[in-house]
């Protein structure tokens, strides 16, 4: 049972560097997210995707991009990574009606440095 | 757009005494409303949901969670406290439906018991 699977765990980048930040999902789920979380800011949405080949920005896109590369993959690229963007990022799919109570099923995260 | 506000950052309590973890939300349509709990170092783990079904929605650990229209509001609430309770919790508003939805999370309440 992967769920979502999340890579790297870790991270420390230096200014101005990019990376991507991959993730996957065994369960067949239409629906995937992007979250950043900080201390005291709770969970904030970055990206999230309906289906392969859409995404629509959340509430903190700016300096990210994703790729819903097929129905299992979205991934999410940090072209010019800045200090501000240091964080622990998370992957999460949703489960598609009653049955999976339409929860979102999160990744173990990524914690990002940026210096 | 949606947005969810949960009032108190920190909230501490007395073991065996009542929980009460408030959240108000805003949607310009019904919405889904989720509750979430992170333990220390860990993933976020689903506790209730509320769906347009039942306004009291029970969740797990004893939590259970009353959805006022009137009010906006989607109180967390625990008739008794316990020290295995103590980990942050995030209230999050959606949209249902087979389509994706931003899926906002509020910025968390640390929930701490005293002895």
């Amino acid at each position: 049972n992967a769920g979502v699977t999340q890579t790297p765990k870790f991270q420390v980048l230096k200014t101005g560097q990019s990376m991507t930040l991959q993730c996957a999902q065994d369960m067949n789920h239409n629906s995937m997210y992007w979250y950043r979380q900080d201390p005291g800011m709770g969970l904030r949405l970055i990206y999230y995707s309906a289906s392969e080949g859409t995404t629509d920005k959340g509430e903190v896109p700016n300096g990210y991009n994703v790729s819903r590369l097929n129905k299992r993959e979205f991934s999410l690229r940090l072209e010019s990574a800045a200090p501000s963007q240091t964080s622990v990022y998370f992957c999460a799919s949703r489960g598609d009606g009653p049955a999976t109570n339409e929860k979102l099923f999160f990744g173990s995260g990524t914690q990002l440095s940026v210096l | 757009a949606q947005s969810v506000t949960q009032l108190g950052s920190h909230v501490s309590v007395s073991e065996g005494a009542l929980v009460l973890l408030r959240c108000n939300y805003s949607s310009s349509v019904p919405p889904y409303l989720f509750w979430y709990v992170q333990y220390p170092n860990q993933g976020l783990q689903l506790l209730l949901k509320y769906t347009s079904a039942a306004t009291l929605v029970k969740g797990i650990n004893g939590f259970e969670a009353e959805f006022k229209k009137s009010e906006t509001s989607f109180h967390l609430t625990k008739p008794s406290a316990h020290m295995s309770d103590a980990a942050e919790y995030f209230c999050a508003v959606g949209k249902g439906g087979s389509s994706a939805s931003k899926i906002i999370f509020g910025s968390g309440t640390r929930l701490s018991i005293r002895p």
